[in-house]
């Protein structure tokens, strides 16, 4: 979606290695998260940012950390991939706390991770 | 914990058909419900209900909040291949989106 990129769109990597998502916004939002999608689960949390270096875990968090440096740069990491971790990620902005006005969420546009 | 559970799973319908998705939710802080279809790629937004009763609708989708017994349905009439998609609900409750896990919905000629 306009605004909102994420790299690499796809990625095969071998299981112990680390890997870094990266997902770039350029609407100036506030908060930014990070969710998995994955067959009969719909989408899940994994962290999200409220702000530059204030991040708070999801849902399913454990095995993956998350930066945030700069207000349009949100990093996932995956510390020592495993097969599980095998998913689509997706990265989401949005203006408000509150949902506010503008549908939610912007999504990017997700990618695709194997691992093997 | 937030949970959103959908229903049915899945659903195989013929073009023409109506068809009704079913969304209940526990949300603490509830601030609205989204409905997004996602046809492989990312989720596109379809509807936001803050309100009970009020129905919202877009062409042949259409949709209403039951803020009273936690739920929302989604209809689609007069069903058309372009609508076989994933079609998720979200409830926005403190500061997040939690979805279900989505109705698949596959629409034969």
């Amino acid at each position: 979606d306009a605004g909102i990129t994420q790299s690499p769109r796809h990625k095969v990597t071998e299981t112990g290695t680390p890997v870094t998502l990266r997902c770039h916004q350029t609407e100036n939002h506030r908060y930014m998260y990070w969710y998995r999608q994955d067959p009969g689960h719909g989408l899940r949390l994994i962290h999200y940012s409220y702000g530059v270096k204030d991040t708070d875990k999801g849902e399913v968090s454990d095995g993956y950390s998350v930066s945030r440096s700069k207000t349009e740069d949100f990093l996932l990491t995956l510390e020592s991939a495993t097969s599980s971790q095998t998913s689509v990620y997706f990265c989401a902005i949005s203006e408000s706390w509150a949902g506010g006005p503008n549908y939610g969420y912007t999504f990017g546009s997700g990618t695709r991770l194997t691992v093997v | 914990e937030d949970k959103v559970v959908q229903s049915p799973l899945s659903l195989v319908v013929h073009e023409g058909d109506t068809v009704t998705l079913n969304c209940s939710y526990e949300v603490t802080n509830f601030r609205s419900l989204l409905w997004y279809k996602q046809e492989k790629k990312a989720p596109t937004f379809l509807f936001m209900l803050t309100s009970s009763g009020i129905e919202k609708k877009s062409g042949r989708l259409s949709s209403i909040l039951d803020k009273k017994e936690l739920f929302s349905i989604l209809n689609i009439t007069a069903t058309q291949t372009g609508d076989s998609a994933v079609y998720l609900c979200a409830v926005w409750g403190y500061g997040k989106l939690t979805f279900g896990q989505g109705t698949i919905l596959t629409v034969h000629p």
